[in-house]
């Protein structure tokens, strides 16, 4: 089974910081991986597929970087509506694993 | 712009099976692959399947033997049925488009709140 570890879990941070956080795939996922923003109470939504494709409407301060089987997603800048949870997924095997989440909470 | 809206029994006994409907608006379920996700107390997200519109299935192995997925074209929604709940079952239940061939979610639905408990 192929694992995905985010790194950190979660972090402080203050508006305007650059954020980046990690994810390590545990075998060979070429480029299936995602990325999504969690606000409580809400569904995750996608921000970055294929390692590094913005989805449409997703500000460009927002990007991912990285081939299996380290990677990132950035934040250049971040917003107050950016405070949230940051899931990886691997679209690669039959088990679509996700990361366990990074919380990105006000500093 | 396509919407997604699960329904279906927000409580489900032990041993029962739970039943769910994803209600596609805005879009046709045509020529798309759609899916569900869990996520369990403790905020882990864990996919449970997806399948085509022509109904080719793809199931998590570890769910496999308990999944049903379905699709009904002409109401435009498909549907989860899982059997032999447990405690462990509990969790928000998503519905969500999935977009080939990098296969992300996009997107989800509101989820809904599934509890298993006699």
């Amino acid at each position: 089974d192929i694992q995905m570890t985010q790194s950190p879990s979660s972090l402080s941070a203050s508006v305007g910081d650059r954020v980046t956080i990690t994810c390590r795939a545990s075998q060979t996922i070429s480029y299936y991986l995602n990325w999504y923003q969690q606000k409580p109470g809400k569904a995750p939504k996608l921000l970055i597929y294929a390692a590094s494709t913005l989805q449409s409407g997703v500000p460009s301060r927002f990007s991912g970087s990285g081939s299996g089987p380290d990677f990132t997603l950035t934040i250049s800048s971040l917003q107050p509506e950016d405070f949230a949870t940051y899931y990886c997924q691997e679209s690669y095997s039959s088990l679509w694993t996700f990361g366990q989440g990074t919380k990105v909470e006000m500093k | 712009q396509v919407e997604l809206q699960e329904s279906g029994p927000g409580l489900v006994k032990p041993s029962e099976t739970l039943s769910l409907t994803c209600t596609v608006s805005g879009g046709s379920l045509s020529s798309y692959y759609w899916g569900w996700i869990r996520q369990l107390p403790g905020d882990g997200l864990e996919y449970i399947g997806y399948m085509y519109d022509s109904g080719s299935v793809y199931y998590n192995p570890s769910l496999r033997s308990r999944v049903t997925m379905s699709v009904e074209t002409s109401k435009n929604q498909f549907s989860l049925r899982l059997s032999s709940v447990t405690a462990a079952d509990t969790a928000v239940y998503y519905c969500a488009r999935v977009i080939p061939p990098a296969m992300p979610f996009d997107p989800w639905g509101h989820g809904t709140l599934v509890t298993v408990s006699s």
